[in-house]
């Protein structure tokens, strides 16, 4: 069952403007939360993250807050540029057991338009 | 300079084939991943890796095969049992535990076809 859910498959945005990229979770037990950005037939890059404990944190153009209680979490790209433009992954991961290995959403593609 | 190499980027498979993927990192990283990519699927964990002679099954493990006998390599072998094989593979590695999200580094992925 798909513990990270990324409900929307793609988003349009113009060139300048925000874009809010929308992420829910099931497992109350993800303690970490972070953001990869992937090119075609390319390695996803990691982005930011986010420790549970937090509802912000910010990077530059780019930040994600947490709202625990809901199980959601949005990465917000403000001014939004054409380089953008990819596929955004939100990912989760519990701080203990499973290796840490990343539990992924299915993706949402974005496409910054000039 | 430190990353990750994957190996062959581009493979094509007969079917009944099995095929290895190398995956081998200089970044001193302790655990190592596979992951594959569908389109619409995400990334899926195949196998992870915490440490050396060490690994764990992922949630599509089966049909593959990896090894850890070195820290800085963790190949994936598809063997013909696995029914679907075409498909992006990723490999990752991080160092595992301490504080702080575990940030994964990935490699530029192999592109399976099984013909």
């Amino acid at each position: 069952d798909q513990q990270v859910k990324q409900n929307s498959p793609s988003l349009s945005v113009q060139e300048g403007r925000i874009s809010i990229l929308n992420c829910d979770y099931t497992n109350s037990m993800f303690d970490y939360f972070l953001w990869y950005k992937k090119y075609p037939a390319e390695g996803p890059t990691f982005l930011i993250s986010i420790s549970s404990i937090k509802d912000k944190n910010e990077d530059g153009r780019f930040t994600v807050f947490l709202n625990k209680s809901a199980k959601h979490l949005s990465l917000h790209i403000v001014p939004s540029q054409p380089g953008d433009s990819a596929v955004y992954f939100c990912a989760a991961t519990p701080n203990s057991n499973s290796g840490y290995a990343l539990n992924f959403g299915k993706g949402t593609s974005l496409l910054v338009t000039p | 300079d430190g990353g990750i190499t994957q190996s062959p980027k581009y493979l094509f498979r007969k079917e009944g084939q099995n095929v290895t993927l190398s995956c081998e990192q200089n970044l001193n990283h302790d655990a190592m991943y596979w992951y594959r990519q569908d389109p619409g699927q995400g990334l899926r964990l195949i196998y992870y890796s915490q440490i050396v002679n060490d690994f764990q099954k992922g949630d599509i493990a089966e049909g593959y095969s990896v090894s850890r006998e070195k820290k800085e390599s963790f190949p994936l072998t598809v063997t013909s049992a696995q029914k679907n094989p075409t498909a992006f593979y990723l490999c990752a590695s991080s160092n595992r535990g301490g504080s702080g999200a575990n940030v994964l580094t990935f490699g530029a992925g192999s592109r399976l076809t099984v013909l």
